[in-house]
C-alpha cells in the first residue's frame, strides 16, 4: 500500500565504498525527486527526473548517478563514498502540474 | 545561503498554549508549501497556499500567505503533544518548464503535556 518506497532504509557502509538506494512510487506520478537531509535537518533537493529524463541537477558531486529505468522508478548510485555523504536520503514523486511532494522515509546513510 | 528562512528553529510549549512558526525569503515563490516531519518518516504535506495574502484553516492550523508571495506564517492554537514535529516550509520556484521546490530548515517543534 506505501506510496514511495525506498530500500534499504539504513545502510551502514566504509570510506570508499560503492552503494545504490532504490526508489518506486505506486502513485503514477511522472516526476520523482531525491533530496538530502543533514544533521540539522535541512533538506536539499539533489535531483529531479520527469518522464526518466534529467530536469534539475544541482551541483551535486559526480559520484552520485542517478538512474530513472522507468517513471515509477529513481535509484541513486553512489560512488567512492566519503563521510560527508553521511545523511538521510529522501525520495519524492509528483504530478509535473503539481508541487506536492510525496516522500518515502528515508534512507538514513551512514558512512565509517 | 538559504534562499527560505524560518524561525524560531526551536520551540519548547506547554500543552494549551498558541504558537507562531514564520517563513521568510527575498525570492517570490508560485507557491507556498508547509510540511510536517516526524522522526524517521518523509514530510507530510499540510497545505499549499498560492494565493498572495490567502489564509487557510486546518482544525487548529492557520496558514497566510503573505501579499507579496515572499513569506507565510504558520500558526497552531491551543497546541497539544500531538502537534510535536518538524516543520518545513517550502516554496516553488518557476523554471522555465517545471516548478523547482525547495525547502526551509524547518522548525522543531515540542508540546509539553
Amino acid at each position: 500500500d506505501t506510496a514511495v518506497s525506498q530500500t534499504p532504509k539504513y545502510l551502514v557502509t566504509q570510506m570508499g565504498n560503492d552503494k545504490s538506494i532504490k526508489c518506486e512510487q505506486n502513485l503514477g506520478h511522472d516526476t520523482m525527486y531525491w533530496y538530502k537531509q543533514d544533521s540539522k535537518k535541512f533538506l536539499k533537493i539533489m535531483f529531479s527526473y520527469n518522464n526518466k529524463e534529467l530536469i534539475i541537477n544541482e551541483t551535486v558531486p559526480n559520484r552520485f548517478s542517478p538512474k530513472s529505468p522507468d517513471k515509477a522508478h529513481l535509484n541513486l548510485h553512489i560512488n567512492s563514498l566519503e563521510l560527508g555523504d553521511s545523511a538521510v536520503y529522501f525520495c519524492a514523486s509528483s504530478q509535473a502540474s503539481s508541487t506536492t511532494l510525496h516522500f518515502g522515509n528515508g534512507t538514513r546513510l551512514t558512512v565509517t | 545561503t538559504q534562499l527560505l528562512e524560518q524561525s524560531p528553529q526551536f520551540l519548547s510549549i506547554q500543552e494549551g498554549e498558541n504558537l507562531t512558526v514564520y517563513c521568510n525569503s527575498s525570492s517570490v515563490f508560485s507557491s507556498l508549501q508547509w510540511y510536517r516531519q516526524e522522526p524517521g518518516e518523509g514530510p507530510v504535506l499540510l497545505v499549499t497556499v498560492v494565493t498572495g495574502g490567502e489564509v487557510k484553516k486546518l482544525k487548529r492550523l492557520t496558514f497566510q500567505f503573505g501579499d507579496a508571495r515572499k513569506d507565510s506564517s504558520l500558526h497552531i492554537t491551543a497546541a497539544q503533544p500531538g502537534d510535536t514535529g518538524l516543520y518545513l516550509c517550502a516554496g516553488a520556484l518557476v523554471k522555465t518548464s517545471y516548478d523547482k521546490v525547495i525547502f526551509g530548515p524547518g522548525t522543531s517543534l515540542s508540546v509539553i503535556p
